[in-house]
């Protein structure tokens, strides 16, 4: 069973441009979570997508967002770079939306430059 | 809001020694918790996982307990090898969705 996919692996932009960023959840998995991980601030939460709708929302600004579509994979755009947009972004897949194990990818590392 | 500290690291080991990773939390109701680990250049692997209180994960030979009493849920390995070298987070998510709240992340080193 294949796991989660994230592409691309790599990217570097330069500030001020736009990126998306896709993940493919395991066969069968409805839900799909986003995260960044950076050195100063850690793992945080972007969103959760569950049945193509937004079910929760981190505290990131309105630059950051995303979409699910029907069958089930995911992306999310990041528009107007800055430096700190700088970092891996992982996604997580779940077969339900609650009470199941998240399941990650490799993740995204994005550099801004 | 909920939140998770864990012991910052990094926590050189030697190679068969005794490994403890402190982990506690402040949620309301009853999250579940999870441990994460995390080798270089990778993303994040469940290691194991409680969802009620007085629950015990384990897996390749990590252990942890979920205290309620104590709001905690701290890792432990009795011999530990080179090969555990990563990055281990401390995780609970609420009851209703899948948002994780992760730590900070521990970095454990094990020399042969």
């Amino acid at each position: 069973k294949a796991g989660v996919t994230q592409t691309p692996r790599y990217l570097i932009k330069t500030r001020g441009q736009q990126v998306t960023l896709s993940c493919s959840p395991i066969s069968g998995h409805r839900s799909v979570s986003w995260y960044q991980q950076t050195p100063g601030q850690g793992l945080q939460f972007l969103f959760e997508y569950f049945s193509e709708t937004q079910r929760n929302k981190g505290n990131f600004p309105g630059r950051f967002s995303g979409r699910q579509f029907s069958n089930s994979r995911s992306e999310m755009n990041v528009s107007t770079l800055e430096l700190g947009d700088s970092a891996l972004y992982l996604c997580a897949s779940s077969l339900y939306i609650a009470d199941t194990e998240a399941f990650f990818g490799q993740g995204t590392r994005l550099t801004v430059v | 809001g909920n939140s998770v500290t864990q012991m910052e690291g990094p926590v050189t080991l030697s190679e068969e020694a005794f490994l403890t990773i402190n982990c506690t939390y402040t949620a309301t109701g009853y999250p579940s918790l999870f441990w994460y680990v995390q080798y270089p250049g990778e993303g994040l692997q469940l290691l194991l996982k409680a969802t009620k209180a007085d629950d015990k994960g384990s897996n390749k030979g990590f252990e942890a307990t979920y205290r309620k009493e104590t709001t905690s849920f701290h890792l432990e390995k009795g011999s530990v090898q080179v090969s555990d070298s990563a990055v281990y987070f401390c995780a609970l998510r609420e009851a209703a969705g899948n948002k994780l709240t992760f730590g900070g992340g521990t970095r454990v080193l094990v020399k042969p």
